[in-house]
């Protein structure tokens, strides 16, 4: 069975402190994808990045950088020199299936606190 | 181009009442999706549309019950409500209902049951 496991529920660092936030999945596909979204306190979240499963490469744009690693399972994603903008909740996300019976599944999220 | 549009922003109701959420997606996009946000589960997945035809559903009980319209824009009903149905209701949308679709997500509709 799918699932996605977001095991930081809430993370609290002070501004231009590096942090990395962790995704583990369990999937049995070969083909699935891999997202990350940012929730502001607006509500809206809003699409970060998408990673197949056959592309390890990992990516960087800017501050954010993302680390996939399939021999665990993990897409993780660190924020460098963090800022107070970078505040909100982020989730992971785990998508497989073919057109018409996919799935789209979520982590729980982790609450990113960037102090002052 | 306009995002994903979800009217009203805010809802109160009272318990064994229903109620209508709208959702006008992105436009150009067939897919249609809606979740369920609580601080206790997460983001649930609700019920998945794409040209009016509802093409996957999550767990949550027959009150909960959707449509999608020509133009691509959903509605959500859900009947007889209760406590447990407070929470934030995302509408997301793209372009192709395929599972390397990022989904684009509007603001959200705030629920609260009194």
């Amino acid at each position: 069975a799918q699932k996605v496991t977001q095991a930081q529920t809430e993370i609290s660092v002070v501004e231009k402190e590096d942090v990395t936030l962790d995704c583990v999945y369990e999937t049995r596909d070969t083909t699935y994808y891999l997202f990350w979204y940012k929730q502001p306190p607006s509500g809206e979240l809003v699409f970060l990045i998408r990673r197949n499963s056959f592309d390890e490469q990992n990516e960087i744009s800017g501050r954010y950088s993302w680390n996939f690693q399939k021999s665990t399972s993990s897409f993780n994603f660190t924020i460098t020199a963090s800022q107070v903008v970078d505040s909100a909740v982020y989730f992971c996300a785990l998508s497989e299936g073919t057109s018409g019976t996919y799935k789209y599944i979520f982590g729980t999220g982790t609450r990113l606190k960037v102090l002052a | 181009k306009a995002g994903v549009t979800q009217t009203p922003r805010y809802l109160i109701k009272t318990r064994g009442q229903q109620v209508t959420l709208s959702c006008s997606p992105i436009s150009g996009h067939r897919s249609v999706s809606w979740y369920q946000q609580t601080p206790g589960q997460g983001l649930q997945f609700l019920f998945e549309y794409f040209s009016e035809t509802q093409r996957n559903k999550g767990n949550f009980p027959g009150r909960f019950s959707g449509r999608q319209f020509s133009n691509s824009r959903s509605e959500m009903n859900v009947s007889t409500l209760e406590l447990g149905d407070s929470a934030l209701y995302l509408c997301a949308s793209s372009a192709t209902g395929t599972a390397n679709q990022p989904q684009h997500f509007g603001d959200g509709t705030r629920l609260s049951i009194l």
